[in-house]
């Protein structure tokens, strides 16, 4: 069973990029047979899609992130990664690692990062 | 304002049978297969129902999901009061080429 684990700094100024990342076990990344995601849950609402990647690097962005998200991918590291650039307080959130199939459904969950956007 | 549209909460006495819907539109559910999600209170969700009504290895049957044109519904018998958490739909958003989910439901077991 493929598990995941977010790292990354708990606190970013305003402005700044958040960046985390995303480390996979019990599982390789190059199999193919997942997209690797990013979900967002601001506190005490519901889960925002940010984004995914293949294994081969392509992405899909959240049309509304668009404009300051990269995802990228590491297959020597079995990991892969989040960078949000320009954030505000708006960005803070629970931020979750995830696999998704090809419907697409999301299947496995990290246990989620809290990144709070504060100078 | 989410995509998908879930009522914010339902409730229903242990032992007894609960439905929660999600309403879309022909670009999101009308096309695309819809899923489901669990989060229990401080942990990440679960995946409890994928592509309308198949459940992952683990989840009992007493959760099952049904899709008729631009909604779907989840629906849990025998209620426990391990089941009170928030529940998500998901789906495929042709429209906006975005995965979307709903605004989720709180469920209480009372």
């Amino acid at each position: 069973q493929v598990q995941l684990q977010e790292s990354g700094p708990g606190l970013v100024k305003p402005s700044q990029t958040l960046s985390l990342t995303c480390t996979v076990s019990g599982g390789s990344i190059s199999s193919g047979t997942y997209y690797w995601s990013w979900i967002r849950q601001h506190p005490g609402k519901g889960l925002e899609w940010i984004g995914y990647i293949s294994y081969s690097g392509s992405t899909y962005y959240n049309p509304s992130l668009k404009s300051r998200l990269t995802i990228s991918v590491d297959t020597s590291k079995n990991e892969f990664s989040l960078k949000l650039s320009s954030v505000t307080a708006a960005d803070t959130a629970v931020y979750y690692c995830a696999t998704t199939s090809s419907s697409p459904y999301v299947d496995y969950w990290g246990q989620g990062t809290l990144v709070t956007v504060s100078s | 304002q989410s995509v998908l549209t879930q009522p914010p909460s339902v409730s229903a006495a242990p032992g007894q049978k609960v439905t929660i819907s999600c309403s879309g539109s022909s670009s999101s559910i009308g096309n695309n297969y819809v899923s489901w999600y669990q989060q229990l209170p401080g942990t990440a969700p679960k995946l409890l129902i994928y592509e309308n009504n198949k459940r992952p290895s683990g989840i009992p049957d007493r959760f099952s999901g049904s899709k008729s044109g631009t909604s779907a519904t989840l629906g849990i018998t025998g209620l426990q009061t391990g089941d009170e958490a928030d529940y998500y739909c998901g789906t495929w958003d042709s429209s906006l080429s975005a995965v979307v989910f709903g605004g989720g439901t709180k469920l209480t077991v009372v």
